[in-house]
């Protein structure tokens, strides 16, 4: 298996404009999370999916963010407008039982928000 | 406000000695206990868990728990230089995990 994937990589973009962020979960896994890591603030649960339905997403800052995941192999997570505050790196992870259990992370996507 | 506390570290310590990780929790209701290892740049990596009191051992990596005290250790043996990374402690607490801050081991050749 390929592992989580996600996409981009990194990301530089201005103040103002929209950012997605993609992520591919492991085959077979049900459960789907979004992290944001910053140093202030270490690892965050933004939402979490289980059988591609939001479970929590009282971890997203503000109605800025919004996360979706229209089937069980993708998901996204879209910051609209992106501000400065926002840079961090995002991680998307996966599980295959619900809830919190052993979760195989992505790479990441590291965000600049200039 | 359920927490996981750790020592942000740095800690220190020579090549082959023994490293030795702490964690406390507040939800004494966690039955699932995890440690991650992070390397700088990286995402997080499992590196073991508990659910029972006691000792779980896994090469040079041995896990502690004890339920009693809300702790939770990790003892690295014979401690490598690629040992260094930031360990992260997370405990579930229903369907979440919550992690601590990591603490920063350095292995010293």
């Amino acid at each position: 298996d390929a592992g989580v994937i996600q996409s981009p990589r990194h990301e530089v973009t201005e103040m103002g404009q929209e950012v997605t962020l993609r992520c591919k979960p492991i085959s077979g896994h049900n459960s789907l999370f979004w992290y944001r890591q910053t140093m202030m603030r270490g690892l965050e649960l933004l939402i979490y999916f289980n059988n591609n339905v939001p479970i929590d997403d009282s971890g997203m800052p503000e109605d800025r963010f919004s996360a979706k995941m229209p089937n069980a192999s993708f998901s996204t997570l879209k910051i609209q407008p992106s501000e400065p505050r926002d840079s961090a790196v995002y991680f998307c992870a996966s599980s295959s039982l619900s809830g919190a259990n052993v979760l195989t992370f992505g790479a990441g996507s590291r965000l600049t928000v200039l | 406000q359920k927490e996981v506390e750790q020592n942000s570290g740095p800690l220190s310590v020579p090549e082959g000695a023994i490293a030795s990780l702490n964690c406390t929790y507040s939800d004494r209701g966690s039955q699932s206990f995890f440690w991650y290892r992070q390397y700088s740049g990286k995402s997080p990596e499992l590196i073991m868990f508990i659910y029972s009191n006691g000792d779980k051992e896994d090469g040079r990596f041995t896990a502690q728990l004890n339920k009693a005290s809300q702790y939770v250790s990790l003892l690295i043996r014979d401690s490598q230089p690629s040992d260094s990374a930031t360990y992260l402690c997370a405990v579930d607490s229903n369907y979440q995990l919550i992690w601590g801050a990591g603490t920063k081991l350095i292995i010293k050749p």
